[in-house]
């Protein structure tokens, strides 16, 4: 499968773990995108990084969220001292610089739906 | 935050019915993209409409564009119970070019 993968695809923790989701883009998409969901409402841009750098973060990204993309591939998000309001789908997506342009179509991940109990 | 809302929230059709999806946005636009989300899933890209194009059509799919209004609509004709799913449309923003999607219409279509 070439598309975008996302590990776990589901987890529950409790309020103050922590967790980290892994995202692993289409091969050579040089653009990489986290978006977070809650029910019944549409993605919201958390971050994004072109290669291994993170150029633009949303002001939903408290300081215990923290993204990583070492060496421009995978990524991953990590939520410290997780609250009952990060209960969200967290989706990730890419392009390519080259082939989307400025139109950016962009693919999405399945999602790693987190629940904080 | 949201940039656009989606008009309606739900709907519900027969089999065979076209549906009518609605969209407005806010601030102006390179294009505007309709993406399809199956329950609890990811999202699935269906169509782009630069703001240069007023109509574009791939398949059962017709969207149109009006930037004078700053909304789209997605007509789906002869929907079939597959198409059941939430629909949102999102547009690039930002020097992130990241999307900035609306509330979404949730479709139903009735076998």
């Amino acid at each position: 499968d070439t598309g975008v993968s996302q590990d776990p695809r589901h987890k529950i923790t409790k309020r103050g773990q922590n967790v980290t989701f892994r995202c692993d883009p289409i091969s050579e998409h040089n653009r990489l995108y986290w978006y977070r969901q809650t029910l019944g409402q549409g993605p919201e841009f958390l971050t994004y990084f072109q290669n291994e750098a993170q150029l633009e973060k949303s002001r939903l990204l408290s300081d215990r969220f923290s993204a990583e993309r070492p060496k421009g591939s995978f990524s991953t998000l990590e939520i410290q001292r997780t609250e009952q309001g990060d209960s969200a789908m967290y989706l990730c997506a890419s392009s390519h610089i080259k082939t989307s342009g400025r139109d950016n179509e962009q693919f999405f991940g399945p999602g790693t739906r987190l629940t904080v109990l | 935050s949201q940039q656009g809302e989606e008009d309606p929230q739900a709907l519900s059709i027969q089999e065979g019915e076209n549906a009518t999806m609605n969209c407005s946005y806010k601030t102006s636009i390179n294009n505007l993209q309709w993406y399809r989300q199956n329950s609890g899933r990811g999202l699935v890209h269906l169509i782009l409409i630069r703001s240069n194009e007023r109509e574009k059509h791939s398949g059962r799919l017709r969207v149109t564009l009006d930037t004078s209004k700053k909304s789209s609509s997605l007509l789906i004709t002869a929907s079939r119970a597959a198409d059941t799913a939430s629909y949102f449309c999102a547009t690039v923003t930002g020097s992130a070019r990241q999307l900035t999607f609306g509330s979404g219409t949730q479709l139903t279509v009735l076998p």
